[in-house]
């Protein structure tokens, strides 16, 4: 089975700090994503990344940066938190034209 | 631009009932298409996939059928039990450069009265 693993499943952080949230997947994959969820918006692309080192801006990309260091783990970066961050986080692995298979998810609060 | 989108927002069912989840794209190009299913607290969990060659796929008590002359796509559930009751999303994706990125829908959330 393919596991995709987030570092935390919730986080409490102050407006200005620097946030990672780290996703690890164990199936080799050659892309994965960072998605927002947000109630009645659905699921919102930031980024991803289609190889190490490679990224691509999704739809919103804006207060994030990503990195891409190994195939199997892929960070989400904001720089300096805002409220309008707090959000449901979701981390997504796949192969080509293959289905995502997504991670838990990390509930992040900014106050 | 391309949108995916649901007809209804809110599903609800008696246990045992058949469900009809449906889901309307407008990119002609897509030619790849997944639902998922999303419990409260859990992240998405991969259901059932068609490619556009196909218009009918069944798995386990699920059925995707997919129209591309009118570009809907719907999600069956047969014997509807209460473990159903989730958010379900349809995901649209088309080669784009190296890879298949997805477009997915807002949600139709199904709810299972026993």
């Amino acid at each position: 089975d393919v596991k995709v693993t987030q570092s935390s499943r919730y986080l409490v952080k102050r407006t200005g700090e620097k946030v990672f949230l780290e996703c690890v997947q164990d199936m080799d994959h050659e892309n994965m994503f960072w998605y927002r969820q947000d109630p009645g918006l659905g699921l919102r692309l930031i980024y991803f990344s289609y190889d190490v080192k490679m990224k691509e801006k999704g739809d919103i990309p804006e207060g994030y940066s990503v990195s891409r260091e190994k195939k199997e783990r892929f960070s989400l970066i904001l720089e300096s938190a805002s409220t309008n961050q707090t959000s449901m986080y979701l981390c997504a692995s796949k192969d080509s034209a293959m289905p995502q298979y997504f991670g838990p998810g990390t509930r992040l609060l900014v106050l | 631009g391309e949108s995916v989108g649901l007809h209804l927002p809110t599903l609800s069912v008696q246990e045992g009932d058949n469900s009809i989840i449906n889901c309307a794209y407008s990119n002609s190009a897509s030619d790849y298409f997944i639902w998922y299913k999303q419990e409260s607290g859990k992240g998405p969990q991969f259901i059932i996939d068609i490619r556009s060659n196909m218009d009918k796929r069944q798995g386990q008590r699920v059925t995707v059928l997919l129209n591309k002359t009118v570009k809907h796509l719907s999600l069956q559930i047969a014997a509807t039990q209460p473990g159903d009751s989730a958010v379900y999303f349809c995901a649209e994706s088309h080669r784009t450069g190296g890879s298949y990125i997805p477009t997915f829908g807002r949600g139709t959330s199904l709810i299972v009265h026993p």
